[in-house]
């Protein structure tokens, strides 16, 4: 089965310029994570989405991050302008409708503001 | 808001030796519990999960992990490691009901040396 596809892996690009991440979930699983690593803040929740649409955004850092979710396969998340700051590694999930089940992961794009 | 905890930064082992990573969470109701493990350069993989019954799981890769609900903390385990099991774990959790997203601890880097 396939997992959770992400979109570049690796994203090298200067300051300014806009940076669109890419996520795939696996068929059939009606949420999507977005999360990002950093050494220093770890991993942290972005948004998430259930049947598409947008539950709980608290995480997204500023206006200048944007996420959709046009349809059950196919979610963005856009930076615009970038910053260094931005840099890290992006991290997309899906998993099944209760609660228990797992969320499993892409894996990443490795994304360098310059 | 939930949070966890994760005592142990950094730890280093001799193959063979047993390991024991901490986990406390905070958060009055009923929680999923969770420890993934990410190798170098790779994405999250679930070990083990705990949501209800039998607090001792059994994981992959002969890892298991303790639920106990008094002290709120869910610590992994393995008898004897070895060097392929140089990584970090992540242990998380997230609500029984409501908010999906999972909240991650700082992660324990694991070393073991051959």
């Amino acid at each position: 089965d396939a997992g959770v596809i992400q979109s570049p892996r690796h994203e090298v690009t200067e300051m300014g310029q806009e940076v669109t991440l890419r996520c795939k979930p696996i068929s059939g699983h009606d949420y999507l994570f977005w999360y990002r690593q950093t050494m220093m803040r770890g991993l942290e929740l972005l948004i998430y989405f259930n049947n598409n649409v947008p539950i709980d955004d608290s995480g997204m850092p500023e206006d200048r991050f944007s996420a959709k979710m046009p349809n059950a396969s196919f979610s963005t998340l856009k930076i615009q302008p970038s910053e260094p700051r931005d840099s890290a590694v992006y991290f997309c999930a899906s998993s099944k409708t209760r609660s228990n089940q797992p969320q499993h992961f892409g894996d990443g794009t490795r994304l360098s503001i310059l | 808001a939930q949070s966890v905890s994760q005592h142990n930064h950094h730890v280093i082992l001799s193959e063979a030796a047993s390991l024991e990573l901490g986990c406390n969470y905070s958060y009055g109701g009923t929680v999923n519990l969770f420890w993934y493990v990410q190798y170098p350069g790779q994405h999250l993989q679930l070990l083990l999960k705990y949501f209800s019954g039998d607090p001792l799981v059994k994981g992959i890769k002969g890892f298991e992990a303790e639920f106990i609900k008094s002290k709120f903390s869910f610590n992994l385990r393995k008898p004897s490691v070895q060097w392929s099991d140089t990584a970090e774990y992540f242990c998380a959790v997230n609500e029984n009901t409501g908010r999906r997203a999972l909240t991650f601890g700082s992660g324990t880097r694991l070393q073991v040396q051959p």
